[in-house]
């Protein structure tokens, strides 16, 4: 099972460049998420999806966009990245509501380095 | 806004003892409890899930309490090995309308010396 694949694993960016962070689960999870890591920050949530069509702001979406156009993809875009987006982003998925046993899977995250 | 706190940021043991990591939380009305573990580069594994029903989860060695009346929970470890050097990191759920959302602490870096 290859659970949830997050792509690139690394990447550098200069300043003002664009560029979009995939995701995609195999787990037909109806719930789907981005979380930033930095050092002394913790985990802080970016935008989620509760299914194909629909996303929500999380804590900190400046910067961010996000599409769910199928179960199994939740693209993150950068629209003109800044040396403050800088961080380690982890996708994760749970099944929805209905079925939802709480269990949040992530994935290996994408490590980001703007200069 | 639940506020979830992991003391201490750094745990130092040797092998074979027993420990107790701690969490927090400031919202006592949660829908669950999650305890994860993160190794260097990679992502977080779902160690143990607590319903905000249950007392106490069992996987292993490891054994996760709920205190929801004093918002605490507890991971506790058993028989500690150089292998579950890491960092654990709980994350607690807020009961509401529509999907709910994890709020996580900032996570115990454990270090088992052999």
């Amino acid at each position: 099972n290859a659970g949830v694949t997050q792509t690139p694993k690394f990447q550098v960016l200069k300043t003002g460049q664009s560029m979009t962070l995939q995701c995609a689960q195999d787990m037909n999870h109806e719930y789907m998420s981005w979380y930033r890591q930095d050092p002394g920050m913790g985990l802080r949530l970016i935008h989620y999806s509760v299914g194909a069509g629909i996303t929500d702001q999380g804590e900190v979406p400046n910067g961010y966009n996000v599409s769910r156009s199928t179960t199994e993809d939740f693209p993150l875009r950068l629209l003109s990245a800044a040396p403050s987006q800088t961080s380690v982003y982890f996708c994760a998925s749970r099944w929805g509501q209905r079925r939802n046993t709480g269990e949040l899977f992530f994935g290996e995250g994408s490590r980001l380095t703007v200069l | 806004k639940q506020e979830v706190t992991q003391i201490p940021a750094a745990l130092s043991v040797p092998e074979g003892e027993n420990l107790v990591l701690n969490c927090s939380f400031t919202d006592s009305a949660i829908y669950n409890l999650q305890w994860f573990r993160q190794d260097p580069g990679k992502g977080l594994t779902s160690l143990l899930l607590i319903q905000s029903s249950q007392r106490e989860q069992t996987s292993g060695r490891l054994n996760a309490s709920l205190d929801k009346s004093s918002g605490r929970s507890t991971l506790y470890i058993a028989a500690s090995q150089p292998g579950d050097s890491a960092t654990y990191l709980c994350a607690a759920s807020l009961v509401g309308a529509g999907s709910y959302q994890l709020t996580f602490g900032k996570g115990t870096k454990l270090s088992v010396i052999p």
